[in-house]
């Protein structure tokens, strides 16, 4: 089936780095994202990557594409208390509408 | 600009009842998009308008599920009649025409609860 697949939950401490993980499943996929969901609240796109680059840096965020292995990652440096939120990777499949993963779940101890 | 509005922000009905979501997209965007969130299911795409017409409504799960757009400033997602196995929240999100890359703009969702 089209699952893009994600762990589900991750917990850090404060200052520390997060990495998300997640496979995607279409190589036709010309952009990959990542969003951010708070409590009771939509999605809010992160940052996204296109597909023949294989990093990307905004700011704490760095995006890492293995496109061979269909692996995206998302690093958060310094992770703070405020990052605490559930995101979720998204492609495109080679269409205008967005496939989401299940979303990993990022708790923050302080 | 507002960002994308739906309405009701929560709706509790009964089983067999027709519930009608509404949404409000950005000005000036020429996509709309409705997507189910459900703890088992995840976000999943139900259909998406272009410049107002259908483009892809593979998602929608069942007849009892209809989507309209009238006009580019205005969608209804309409379940009739309603089951408890509806019961997830229902996001609209808008994005512009693009070459890619571009946003797509949640709304904050309706909470849908079914009894």
């Amino acid at each position: 089936g089209e699952d893009v697949e994600q762990s589900l939950f991750l917990s850090v401490r404060e200052g520390d780095s997060s990495v998300i993980n997640c496979t995607y499943t279409d190589s036709s996929s010309t952009y990959l994202y990542w969003y951010k969901q708070e409590p009771g609240a939509g999605l809010q796109l992160l940052t996204y990557i296109f597909s023949n680059m294989d990093m990307k840096q905004d700011q704490r965020l760095t995006v890492l594409l293995n496109k061979k292995d269909k692996h995206l990652s998302l690093r958060i440096a310094d992770t703070q208390t405020g990052d605490s939120a559930i995101y979720f990777c998204a492609e495109d499949m080679g269409r205008r509408a967005l496939t989401f993963g299940s979303g990993t779940r990022l708790q923050v101890q302080p | 600009d507002a960002g994308v509005i739906q309405s009701p922000r929560h709706e509790v009905t009964e089983m067999g009842q027709e519930v009608t979501l509404r949404c409000k997209p950005i000005s000036g965007h020429d996509y709309l998009f409705w997507y189910r969130q459900t703890m088992m299911r995840g976000l999943e795409l139900l259909i998406y308008f272009n410049n107002n017409v259908p483009i892809d409504d593979s998602g929608m799960p069942e007849d009892r599920f209809s989507a309209k757009m009238p006009n580019a400033s205005f969608s209804t997602l309409k379940i009739q009649p309603s089951e408890p196995r509806d019961s997830a929240v229902y996001f609209c999100a808008s994005g512009p025409m693009g070459q890619g890359g571009e946003k797509l703009f949640f709304g904050s969702g309706t909470q849908l609860s079914v009894l």
